[in-house]
């Protein structure tokens, strides 16, 4: 499957200030991508997708941001909880992945109260 | 959306023995894959179970240690066959739902531990 992120970072940040998640892909054929967060002991959740054809998409204090020239994602959350603390992970797919996704290694973000 | 169920969601297993887990989903899907998760690191795809076919596998993935079921377009298995340490994970069964808002879901996972 594609390489997608292959580190796992962990991001610290004070409750109230804005984080931003990064990852990259590597499947320049891929068209659909997924944000999610995973919590300890569950199924990762579906945060906020974006396709191929936009490169920026804003949810409830969730934005993703899509940079295809460089392969290259990120999760921008605004106003950090400490309920936003979890592994974050990217994934890419879509219809030219038979709608198959593969993730990044992920990002544990840590929200300091 | 869907909503996704997996049994068991956890066991012990000695090495050599085989589990099978089972993904009930609350209504038809055209798509549903596995997933494996090992301690601490991210979902790698094991394969996609296609209804009325052979699942089709990734790379590094094959049908003799992975056995997969889809009978149905609500249900599917995956077996862990002859299990040693190394196949001590968290196993995701997901669906992906195309209609207003395509997305793709999890179940809880099936955390496996062989001892």
């Amino acid at each position: 499957g594609e390489s997608v992120g292959l580190h796992l970072p962990t991001l610290s940040v004070q409750e109230g200030d804005n984080s931003i998640i990064n990852c990259a892909y590597s499947n320049s054929a891929s068209d659909y991508f997924i944000w999610y967060k995973q919590e300890s002991g569950k199924g990762p959740q579906f945060i906020i997708d974006i396709r191929s054809n936009m490169d920026k998409r804003q949810g409830q204090r969730v934005t993703v941001l899509l940079n295809k020239t460089v392969k290259h994602l990120s999760l921008q959350i605004a106003a950090t909880q400490p309920g936003d603390s979890a592994v974050y992970f990217c994934a890419e797919g879509g219809v030219r992945n038979f709608n198959k996704f593969y993730f990044g290694s992920g990002t544990k973000l840590n929200v300091k109260p | 959306s869907a909503v996704i169920s997996q049994k068991p969601s956890r066991d012990i297993c000695q090495r050599g023995t085989s589990l099978t887990i089972q993904c009930q989903v609350d209504s038809q899907v055209t798509m549903m894959f596995w997933y494996r998760q090992q301690p601490g690191q991210s979902l790698t795809l094991i394969a996609t179970a296609n209804q009325g076919s052979e699942a089709t596998y990734e790379s590094g993935f094959v049908i003799d240690k992975f056995p997969i079921s889809r009978p149905n377009l609500t249900f599917s298995t995956l077996t862990v066959s002859n299990m040693s340490p190394e196949d001590s994970s968290i196993y995701l069964c997901s669906v992906y739902a195309s209609g207003g808002e395509d997305e793709q879901f999890f179940g809880p996972g099936t955390r496996l531990t062989v001892l």
